[in-house]
């Protein structure tokens, strides 16, 4: 089934790790995002590409780097964890459309992320 | 760049009544308006959208309406049922953008 698909979904890990939030996605879109959120708050873009070899920094002030060298994979790195980073890191995607460049987006389940 | 208002930010209604939920726009260059709804636990999930070609468009109990003079718009939900219970988040861009900006969330709660 075409989805977007985030592994893991839970994490908890000591801090000073370095860790990679994976994302894949089987609807063929140009566009992916990562966004941080604390459960039912404000959803803060930290990282999109357009597409592969393309990515930019979002609006959020992020130590996470990120990578897009298939269409379908965009991984978020953290080279050196800290509690600060606890929260919600959403993947989504959407493709460019023909007639109108922005169309809706598919998240998915998020990873849960937890820096003891 | 654009910046995106969202009232309120919480909303309690009966079931059976209606809710609205309101937006507010900066830049004049926006023309695609989705909402998203995120129930507990799970993922944003688009329930409609609007271009700003129109000024209102429907599904079943869910409408949103655009003032594209005024730059606002609104979602609103007609004989809410508790599933209905749910943060929202409105969100405009301009088509030359490559991200869409949020507002901040209204967390709806439905009582039987």
């Amino acid at each position: 089934e075409a989805d977007i698909y985030q592994t893991p979904r839970y994490l908890v890990i000591g801090t000073g790790k370095k860790i990679t939030l994976e994302c894949s996605q089987t609807m063929g879109h140009d566009k992916m995002y990562w966004y941080q959120q604390d459960p039912g708050m404000e959803l803060h873009l930290i990282h999109y590409s357009y597409g592969v070899n393309s990515t930019e920094k979002g609006d959020l002030s992020s130590e996470s780097t990120v990578s897009r060298i298939r269409t379908e994979h965009f991984p978020l790195t953290l080279e050196s964890a800290r509690p600060s980073h606890t929260s919600q890191y959403l993947c989504a995607s959407s493709e460019s459309g023909i007639l109108y460049s922005n169309q809706p987006q598919h998240f998915g389940d998020g990873t849960r992320l937890s820096i003891l | 760049g654009e910046n995106v208002e969202q009232h309120p930010s919480t909303l309690s209604v009966q079931e059976g009544d209606s809710a609205v939920i309101k937006c507010t726009y900066s830049d004049s260059a926006s023309n695609y308006f989705p909402w998203y709804k995120q129930e507990l636990g799970k993922r944003p999930q688009l329930i409609i959208d609007i271009r700003s070609n129109v000024g209102e468009k429907k599904d079943q109990r869910i409408a949103v309406t655009l003032n594209k003079t005024a730059k606002h718009f609104s979602l609103h939900i007609t004989e809410t049922q508790p599933e209905d219970s749910a943060v929202y988040f409105c969100a405009a861009t301009p088509d030359s953008y490559d991200k869409v900006i949020f507002g901040p969330g209204t967390s709806l709660s439905v009582i039987p």
